[in-house]
């Protein structure tokens, strides 16, 4: 039972545009998302979190939106640079600094 | 922001010996560490809890004989692959939480042949 759910596999964009990755939950318990960037063969790296408690937080290019009562949150990027290319994870905790549960990953890929 | 160093970030062994995978988190402690696995093109999967000091927390169908965990400090936590096969071929990732976000390693690419 995947509790996080990143239904498109893949997102192209071109360069200047926004790109807009999804994220879906089933876990009413979650109270806590991330957002990680992974290039091949590395480990991801944090871009942006968001508490249940609130419903956007912005971090430069970087949005993420939740809705709860539809258990979805996604993550936008604008402009999108041709450097934003790589697998962006989603991810939810149910404590802050507890385990997390990922989403299958979206590939981005930034267009120059 | 805290930095987990995992190492070795790749390494190939034969089939039926063990290989360890360390972690460390460098400018902070870990008291819980988290061991992930991820196949080609599939999401993080949880393995393992690392606890310091007690005994890890395995998720299910992780075998912890052939997995073993120690997390001897709140600095380090190793992971152990005993008699590897081809199957365990993978990238292995640990991450540390800190306040409210996780840190991860490098990761370590595992080839078994």
């Amino acid at each position: 039972d995947q509790q996080v759910k990143q239904n498109s596999p893949s997102l192209s964009v071109q360069e200047g545009r926004i790109s807009i990755l999804n994220c879906d939950y089933t876990n009413s318990m979650f109270d806590y998302f991330l957002w990680y960037k992974k290039y091949p063969a590395e480990g991801p790296t944090f871009l942006i979190s968001i508490s249940s408690i609130k419903d956007k937080n912005e971090d430069g290019r970087f949005t993420v939106f939740l809705n709860k009562s539809a258990k979805h949150l996604s993550l936008h990027i604008v402009p999108s640079q041709p450097g934003d290319s790589a697998v962006y994870f989603c991810a939810a905790s149910g404590d802050a600094g507890n385990m997390l549960t990922f989403g299958g990953g979206t590939r981005l890929m930034v267009k120059p | 922001g805290a930095v987990v160093s995992q190492h070795p970030s790749w390494v190939i062994c034969k089939s039926g010996t063990s290989v360890k995978i360390e972690c460390r988190s460098l400018d902070f402690q870990a008291t819980t560490m988290f061991w992930y696995r991820q196949f080609p093109k599939q999401s993080l999967m949880l393995m393992a809890t690392s606890n310091e000091g007690s005994k890890a927390t395995y998720e299910q169908g992780v075998e912890k004989d052939k997995f073993l965990i120690n997390h001897a400090s709140l600095t380090l936590s190793t992971l152990t692959v005993t008699s590897a096969h081809p199957e365990d071929s993978s990238f292995y990732i640990c991450s540390a939480p800190l306040q409210v976000e996780a840190f991860f390693g490098q990761g370590t690419r595992l080839t078994v042949v």
